[in-house]
């Protein structure tokens, strides 16, 4: 079984609608992620939260909001969804960085989430 | 000016050939440095992490300049396998945390 879990895995919607996608983790890491990607521009990070209490913005928090319902659940919601949303959306795990190792990030499969 | 950037390819190459990626990053103050690799429509999985020393890891070499900011993948006797895309990834310390900046990736095509 997978490690990260993203649901779903592919979305369509209308413009003004409410979207959440959700993301599970068994591998007991306390940081999670979203980003999202974009061809040409990269992984993008929306938001970022390092333990159940500690919620965070990325550098494109715009339009986004996240819950962290348990250390194992992270759920990213487009409040009213617009069509430059649309993107490949991912999920992502850390056990955070120590001794100079670095914050290797395991992903989610990803969210495909086309906003017409 | 990116923080980080990479050529995007695609670099095409045949089977059993070498080939080298580099990556340039902008800010000084970058502390780790990783390549991710992507396949077509997956998830990024960490391909290897970049140490001062330049490192092996089977058939392929990261190396990192500090002086000139840059850091390199060397591929030797490509597989067709190794099609994919390379991501090249900086790590810096901000005062919210660590702050991870992803390259939008090299594409590789390995051809019979």
């Amino acid at each position: 079984d997978a490690d990260v879990t993203q649901t779903p895995r592919n979305r369509i919607t209308k413009t003004g609608k409410r979207i959440m996608l959700e993301c599970s983790q068994t591998k007991g890491h306390d940081r999670m992620y979203w980003y999202r990607q974009d061809p040409g521009l990269g992984l993008r990070l929306i938001y970022y939260s390092f333990d159940v209490k500690d919620i965070n913005k990325g550098e494109i928090s715009d339009g986004y909001s996240v819950s962290r319902q348990a250390q194992a659940k992270f759920s990213l919601s487009l409040e009213s969804a617009i069509p430059n949303q649309t993107a490949l959306y991912f999920c992502a795990t850390s056990v955070g960085a120590s001794g100079g190792l670095g914050d290797t990030q395991y992903f989610g499969p990803g969210t495909r989430l086309t906003v017409l | 000016r990116k923080e980080v950037e990479q050529d995007p390819g695609p670099f095409n190459v045949p089977e059993g050939a070498t080939v080298a990626f580099n990556c340039t990053y902008s800010n000084s103050a970058s502390q780790s440095f990783f390549w991710y690799r992507q396949d077509c429509r997956k998830e990024p999985k960490l391909l290897m992490s970049v140490y001062s020393s330049g490192n092996e890891d089977g058939r392929f070499t990261a190396q990192l300049n500090r002086a000139s900011q840059y850091i390199s993948l060397l591929i030797r006797d490509s597989k067709l396998s190794d099609s994919a895309t390379y991501l090249c990834v900086v790590q810096r310390l901000t005062g919210g945390g660590n702050k991870l900046t992803f390259g939008t990736g090299t594409q590789l095509k390995v051809e019979l």
